[in-house]
């Protein structure tokens, strides 16, 4: 199974803050890489496909990049709305895997 | 447009058995795979296993092997999962999924004594 590796855990931030999440893959995923927002009491929210598509409707200030094992969202100018645990994932093979998490918190 | 929609919540006791269905609408259930996840309280995503909606071919997690099936209904238009000798552990949300786009909004499915 691939190994997706996320970090930070925990990322304390402010408003207007540029944001960095990591994932490594322990395998070339050939940017099979989607990223997803998530509330408490909600279902993830998708953010990015293909390691860096914008899904419909998603706010231009969140990018995504990476290629082979190392793939990184950045959201441009945090919002409040933005805080948040985000997942990545890895589908270019299954089993599916997600990274541990990472939640965005405020500073 | 595509939706998938889960049937309601679940509460069990150790030791039984639920069964989840997968509603599919917007597309052909036969021509995409539907994919099972769960979340339990706290925990990371994790993947359940999955069915190609037009062979019925299944592939499934260790972590639920021996425990879990898929099966689809194609006239009904709907996936179903079933995860018997239910755990405490096994509390979880449970989500379908067509594909990374596509996700149902998830069944709570309890379970205590």
């Amino acid at each position: 199974d691939i190994q997706m590796t996320q970090s930070p855990s925990s990322l304390p931030a402010s408003i207007g803050d540029r944001v960095t999440i990591t994932c490594r893959a322990s395998q070339d995923i050939s940017n099979s890489l989607a990223w997803y927002q998530q509330k408490p009491g909600k279902a993830p929210k998708l953010l990015l496909y293909v390691a860096s598509r914008l899904e419909s409707g998603v706010p231009t200030r969140f990018g995504g990049s990476g290629s082979g094992t190392d793939y990184t969202l950045t959201i441009g100018s945090l919002q409040p709305e933005d805080f948040a645990t985000y997942y990545c994932l890895q589908y270019y093979t299954t089993p599916w895997t997600f990274g541990q998490g990472t939640k965005v918190e405020i500073k | 447009q595509v939706q998938l929609v889960q049937s309601g919540a679940e509460m069990k006791k150790p030791g039984a058995s639920v069964k989840i269905s997968c509603k599919a609408s917007g597309y052909i259930l036969t021509t995409y795979p539907v994919h099972w996840v769960r979340q339990a309280p706290g925990q990371r995503l994790e993947w359940l296993g999955w069915i190609n909606a037009g062979s019925d071919n299944t592939k499934y997690s260790e972590i639920v092997r021996g425990r879990f099936s898929i099966t689809r209904d194609t006239s009904a238009s709907t996936v179903y999962m079933e995860l018997s000798s239910l755990r405490n552990e096994d509390t979880a949300v449970y989500y379908c999924a067509r594909d990374v786009r596509y996700w149902g909004q998830g069944t709570l499915v309890t379970v205590s004594s």
